[in-house]
């Protein structure tokens, strides 16, 4: 596609109900990224994918959190039993070799009630 | 583990020239990153530097030191629409293969 595209682009939910996040990122972009940023807040690194494979999952922050890629292109974040600390906005990237920039998606706003 | 320090907030006024600093600490180092985020928005890339110098790209010019774990990014000739936050990011490379770690941002604020 054009650019990275990040569905929903907003989610509310409630409490202890289970998430899923999508990320389309530009076609033949080797590896993605996911990033949370809470409101006024820098990027909190999650995870990233080289391929389908994620050499670097030690940005999430509990065993509710996991991550899958398929095909080395669509990338699901899933949140299961979400809490209140969950809200934020959740930061798809994905970049084309090892010497480029990320180019971001719009994000999810996830709103935990 | 990795550490990436900017300023919190800075305030220039319309025309002048603003210095926004960022200095790292990671285990490895493989290229720095600018990112320009606007209110509510996605980040968008800025500049890039692997190499110690000045990259300049218009009004925006970005500069590195790898010895003294430096960076700065320099606005020129500020605009109103230049009011955000700027994100430093660095690649540390080696067991962190393509990841980037991404400074806490400098909101900047421009004043008419």
């Amino acid at each position: 596609g054009a650019g990275v595209s990040q569905s929903p682009s907003n989610k509310v939910t409630e409490k202890g109900k289970d998430v899923e996040l999508r990320c389309d990122p530009i076609s033949g972009h080797t590896a993605l990224y996911w990033y949370r940023q809470s409101l006024g807040q820098g990027l909190e690194f999650l995870i990233y994918f080289q391929g389908n494979s994620a050499p670097d999952k030690s940005g999430l922050p509990s065993d509710r959190f996991s991550a899958e890629r398929t095909g080395g292109s669509v990338s699901t974040l899933t949140i299961q039993r979400t809490q209140q600390e969950d809200s934020a906005v959740y930061l798809c990237a994905s970049i084309q070799n090892l010497n480029t920039e990320a180019f971001f998606g719009q994000g999810t706003r996830l709103t935990v009630v | 583990g990795q550490n990436i320090d900017q300023p919190t907030e800075m305030t220039a006024t319309e025309g002048a020239i603003v210095q926004i600093n960022c200095t790292y600490q990671t285990s490895g180092f493989n290229g720095l990153f600018w990112y320009q985020q606007h209110a509510g928005e996605a980040p968008t890339f800025l500049s890039y530097n692997v190499l110690d110098g000045l990259e300049e790209k218009g009004r925006f010019s970005s500069f590195l030191s790898r010895s003294k774990g430096y960076s700065y990014l320099l606005l020129k000739e500020l605009q109103m629409k230049d009011s955000a936050s700027y994100l430093c990011a660095v690649r540390p490379g080696g067991n962190y293969g393509q990841n980037f770690v991404f400074g806490p941002g400098t909101r900047l604020s421009v004043l008419p």
